[in-house]
Formats: C-alpha cells, structure tokens, sequence
C-alpha cells in the first residue's frame, strides 16, 4: 500500500456508460495527477491538479472529466467512452507540483471499454 | 516528450549488481534526474533522485556524470523482484510545468 487509493481495480464498460475513477490519498500532499498507460506506451499525463485547482489539461477529450472536491480526492468521470480508451489508469500525488519531491502512485484503474 | 535516453531492455544475474544507464545530454541546471520503476501493471514506484551529487538510499545509488549528461542507477544486488521497467526522468522542480514526462524507459530482467 503506497498511501494513494484507486478504486475499482478493474472496470469494465460499455460506450454508453457513465462511470467514474476514485482516488484518495492521505499523505498530506497538495498536488495530484491523473496518468493514462495504453498497452505497450509510456505513461501518458493527464491532469493536473495543485491545491485543487486545474492547472493542466494535456488535450484530453471531454468525455474524460476531472474533480478534486479537496485536496485527499480525485476523481475521472468517463462517458461515452471508446475501445481505445481501455487503458491502465493511474493517480498520483505529490507534496506539490514544484518543489523538490517524487510523486506517489496509486496500483491503478484497469479499464476495459466494450 | 521525453528528455532522456534509456537502452529498450537489459539483463542481469540474481546477486549481480544492475547497472542502469541514461544520458540526459540536454539537462538543464534546474533539472533533476528521477529514476522510477514499475513492475507489471502496477504503479511507478519512486526509487531514487539527484541534481549533480551521488546518491545512495536503501534501494540503490545514483551516479550522475560530472556534466550531468549521463546518469546510472546501481542495484547492488539484484533480485527477482528487481525484475521490472525502470525509467530515467528528468524534471524541472522550480517551474509549474515541472511535471514527470515517462519515456519508453529500461525492461530490466533479472534470471536466476
């Protein structure tokens, strides 16, 4: 256990769907991500949030909505999503977006869309 | 896009120290050298970071070049938990956008 949750583990839905991604952390931490990893890529960067606010938006379609209702919870609001997006999902966070610390990782959101 | 360069895959023997490579030719003097790894599908675990001095923690040791365009990451004794993709990264901590960009990284295989 790293100290930053993600539920579910797995999810599987279909391109009509609403679901949402949960992630909390209570390492004290300011700043949290949002990091997409297809099959066989690197990490992707999402979002990012620095005492709730948004301050990136790395060109992610709207059917992929943030919110961070404070600092300890993230959440990834998915609708009408596509095959492409099954992916490995994953949270971090971070003392703050500068500043000299690492991030800490969530294990991750397996999403498959059918 | 990623600043770093990394060899796509490497072996190692259990109980042989693995050395890591990356070159970072175009690291600039605000810029740390981060190494992360992630063993399969789980999260990138933090192992270890520097600006221009050697480190060493309880998992491995960092040895940056004096230029700073090269760095090695060091398990001194490999096991096969070790087993993973390790990813060098190079990040601006004093800017807003000093975000950690993943590349390819290194798939380290330790055999028995």
């Amino acid at each position: 256990e790293t100290g930053v949750t993600q539920t579910p583990r797995h999810l599987v839905m279909g391109m009509t769907n609403k679901k949402s991604l949960k992630c909390e952390q209570h390492l004290g931490h300011n700043a949290m991500y949002w990091y997409k990893q297809s099959a066989k890529k690197p990490l992707e960067l999402m979002f990012v949030y620095n005492f709730k606010e948004q301050t990136e938006n790395n060109s992610v379609p709207s059917r992929f909505s943030p919110e961070c209702p404070n600092s300890s919870h993230l959440f990834l609001h998915l609708h009408t999503l596509q095959p492409e997006d099954s992916a490995l999902y994953l949270c971090a966070s971070s003392q703050a977006t500068t500043e000299n610390y690492g991030y800490t990782f969530g294990s991750g959101t397996r999403l498959t869309v059918v | 896009d990623a600043k770093t360069t990394q060899p796509t895959s490497m072996d190692c023997a259990e109980g042989r120290a693995a050395n890591l490579p990356c070159n970072h030719s175009t690291i600039s003097g605000n810029e740390y050298v981060y190494w992360y790894r992630q063993i399969h599908s789980q999260g990138p675990q933090y192992i270890i970071h520097g600006l221009k001095n050697n480190e060493t923690n309880e998992m491995a040791s960092l040895i940056i070049t004096e230029d700073r365009k090269s760095s090695t990451l060091i398990l001194p004794h490999a096991t096969l938990r070790d087993t993973a993709v390790y990813y060098c990264i190079v990040r601006d901590v004093s800017s807003n956008t000093g975000k950690l960009i993943f590349g390819q990284g290194t798939t380290l295989q330790v055999k028995p």
